[in-house]
């Protein structure tokens, strides 16, 4: 089946520094890929969408300077927290859509963010 | 807007046994896709199943089938011959295709499944 990783799995950063997540399809090209956060317990919350070689579509209340999105490839997306707080500790997930005609998503296997 | 309602926050199940997990949504839509995925304490989100709207007969994957039944928007997931590997949370969850493969999954809150030896 399709796959899609995430570098770094854990990560821990220092309160005002930024910190990259890349998410990456491994075996197939991902037309469009989506960024969530989730909280304990919690379901999964879409931050925003992205495609290849545009600017990403971000959801209501997330703000777009603080997490910046890159979907420079087709394979690649990385999400940029800028400015780390406490408060942007939280666990992101990414996912990937093969194709415009395929529904089905995969995800990668998520981020854990410890900002001190 | 699509909304997606789990209204099964937590619940149990003896191994062996047969479980369903309910899960209802609204839309005016008539054609969108549901799904079924399933987040173990690893937190890797894994396909359980997938409906399309258009087909009347409800998927089947090996142990895991749904109920879906378009007129009330309900969509439920059982789960038969439980397995102590099914522990874990489900999430119910709509596509509308409109706008090709930029529309995003419409998630429930999920239920926390636990299977008990």
């Amino acid at each position: 089946g399709a796959v899609v990783s995430q570098h770094p799995s854990w990560v821990i950063c220092k309160s005002g520094t930024s910190v990259k997540i890349e998410c990456r399809s491994l075996d197939f090209q991902a037309t469009t890929m989506f960024w969530y956060r989730q909280f304990p317990k919690q379901s999964l919350m879409l931050m925003a969408t992205s495609n290849e070689g545009s600017k990403a579509t971000y959801e209501q209340g997330v703000e777009k300077d603080k997490f910046l999105i890159n979907h420079a490839s087709l394979t690649l997306s990385t999400l940029t927290v800028t400015s780390a707080h406490p408060e942007d500790s939280s666990f992101y997930i990414c996912s990937a859509r093969i194709r415009a005609a395929s529904y089905e998503q995969y995800f990668g296997p998520g981020t854990r963010l410890t900002v001190t | 807007a699509q909304t997606v309602t789990q209204s099964q926050p937590e619940m149990s199940v003896q191994e062996a046994e047969t479980v369903t997990l309910s899960c209802t949504y609204d839309t005016s839509e008539s054609n969108y896709y549901l799904f079924w995925y399933k987040q173990p304490p690893s937190r890797q989100m894994i396909l359980v199943i997938r409906q399309e709207a258009y087909k009347q007969q409800n998927a089947t994957e090996n142990r895991f089938s749904v109920n879906f039944q378009k007129a009330a928007k309900s969509f439920s997931l059982k789960i038969s011959d439980s397995q102590l590997g099914d522990t874990a949370m489900y999430f119910c969850a709509f596509m509308n295709p409109r706008n090709s493969g930029n529309t995003p999954l419409v998630f429930g809150k999920g239920t926390r499944l636990s299977v008990i030896a």
